[in-house]
């Protein structure tokens, strides 16, 4: 079945700097590939995704990347906000089921 | 509904006692899955329901956890004999049907187990 691997698994970053997340996934039927933000305490909340006929997405500061040859993808967040300040989820699904696997979750901290 | 709606949003059980928790799912959504996220992890796949098709039980961990959809909306999952290791948050998600459109999550359970 797919497997995500998520690097790192802690990011702190000044507030202006950029933040990049990374992700592996393992079935090259995969399709389609979303983040996922979660605050403390709270529910995931989807903030981008992005499909395998697309190899890059933006929307306001933040980007997804997707390089199907090599099967990862990243997340691209520029000048971070201490808002930003949250765990992110990659995930990727599983065959034409929509069941979506999820990495292991990055905690990023934006100092201010 | 409006969204996706857990309860209880906690609940605290003794080991070895059964536990209900539901979902309701935002209506007219076709698809269904549930999620455990224990402390300070990801979140784990337990099962996914799409409409009448036979469920996808490929993640749940233990034959002491099952769960139903009853009239493709409304589902419970169930765990038997609770034991410590079920602590954890149990998410709930639906998506307008199978193909690849992004989850809406619930707010969860928490689960303790004493």
């Amino acid at each position: 079945g797919e497997n995500v691997e998520q690097h790192p698994s802690t990011l702190s970053v000044q507030e202006g700097d950029s933040a990049v997340i990374k992700c592996t996934y393992s079935d090259s039927a995969s399709n389609y590939f979303p983040w996922y933000k979660q605050e403390l305490g709270k529910r995931p909340q989807l903030i981008i995704d992005i499909r395998s006929n697309v190899g890059e997405k933006k929307d306001q500061r933040i980007a997804v990347t997707l390089n199907k040859t090599a099967k990862h993808f990243s997340l691209h967040i520029t000048e971070t906000q201490p808002e930003d300040s949250a765990v992110y989820f990659c995930a990727a699904s599983s065959g034409n089921t929509g069941k979506l696997i999820f990495g292991q979750g990055t905690t990023l901290q934006v100092k201010p | 509904g409006a969204g996706v709606s857990q309860s209880p949003s906690n609940k605290v059980t003794e080991k070895g006692k059964d536990v209900e928790l539901r979902c309701d799912p935002i209506s007219g959504h076709t698809a269904l899955y549930w999620y455990r996220q224990s402390l300070g992890q990801g979140l784990e796949f337990l099962i996914y329901f799409q409409g009448n098709s036979a469920p996808d039980k490929s993640g749940l961990p233990s034959d002491r956890f099952s769960a139903e959809r009853t009239g493709g909306s409304v589902s419970t999952l169930t765990i038997q004999r609770t034991q410590q290791e079920d602590s954890a948050v149990y998410l709930c998600a639906s998506n307008r049907d199978s193909r690849n459109y992004g989850y809406t999550f619930g707010s969860g359970t928490r689960l303790t187990v004493v």
